[in-house]
């Protein structure tokens, strides 16, 4: 059974940074490209960061560019995504999901984690 | 950047089809995807590649892509299908992945 498991949102202030975790099982995860996908309080879905399945290759979404950094651990069937220079619309559920094969969209999600951002 | 829009609400009665319209310059030209959020849940896929669906979705789900409007049906409406349905594509022209904002379905 595909799981994500994600981790290490909280309260954070304005500038601030956090860290958050995906724990990926019950897949070759190295074989999969992730993303990050954030829910603002009451709003829609928006995509915010992806990397490919060796890691080589990311793409961030130009609200973020410059402050998110994503990476992965195939030894460790982990991503991560490091917020630096938070702001109060940053304020989301991130969820971690699973790229699907040969195509753009996204087929298991974890079940997010909330970030907060203020003073 | 690409944009997708959505009705903000649809309103259907149980056993009667639902039809959740999803609208961008020449989407019939990209392929479309759809997700179903219920309260409190993460987003599940409901169909992918514009009409095809993931193992254990009913095949009450159907989508079609076409011209400048792609199209979630859904048929035989229970009061399970109530949830937030988004629609998504790959704008391959700037790397990005687009949703759109979403439409709450309602069944009376």
């Amino acid at each position: 059974e595909v799981q994500l498991v994600e981790s290490g949102g909280g309260l954070v202030q304005p500038g601030g940074s956090l860290r958050l975790s995906c724990a990926a099982s019950g897949f070759t995860f190295s074989s999969y490209e992730m993303n990050w996908v954030r829910q603002a309080p009451g709003k829609g879905l928006e995509w915010v960061s992806y990397i490919g399945s060796s890691g080589r290759t990311m793409y961030y979404a130009d609200s973020v560019k410059g402050r998110l950094t994503i990476s992965r651990d195939n030894a460790k069937n982990s991503v991560h995504l490091q917020m630096n220079s938070l702001r109060a619309e940053d304020t989301a559920v991130y969820y971690c999901a699973r790229g699907g094969i040969d195509s753009f969209y996204f087929d298991y999600w974890g079940q997010g984690t909330l970030v907060t951002v203020s003073s | 950047s690409y944009v997708l829009t959505q009705p903000p609400s649809v309103s259907v009665a149980p056993g009667q089809t639902a039809r959740i319209t999803c609208g961008g310059n020449n989407i019939g030209t990209k392929i479309v995807h759809w997700y179903q959020q219920k309260p409190g849940q993460a987003p599940v896929l409901v169909v992918y590649d514009d009409s095809d669906r993931p193992s254990g979705i009913p095949e009450r789900f159907s989508g079609s892509n076409s011209g400048n409007t792609a199209t979630l049906t859904i048929s035989r409406v229970e009061a399970g299908d109530e949830a937030d349905y988004y629609c998504q594509v790959w704008d391959s022209s700037s790397d990005l992945w687009v949703f759109g904002g979403g439409t709450k379905l309602t069944v009376l």
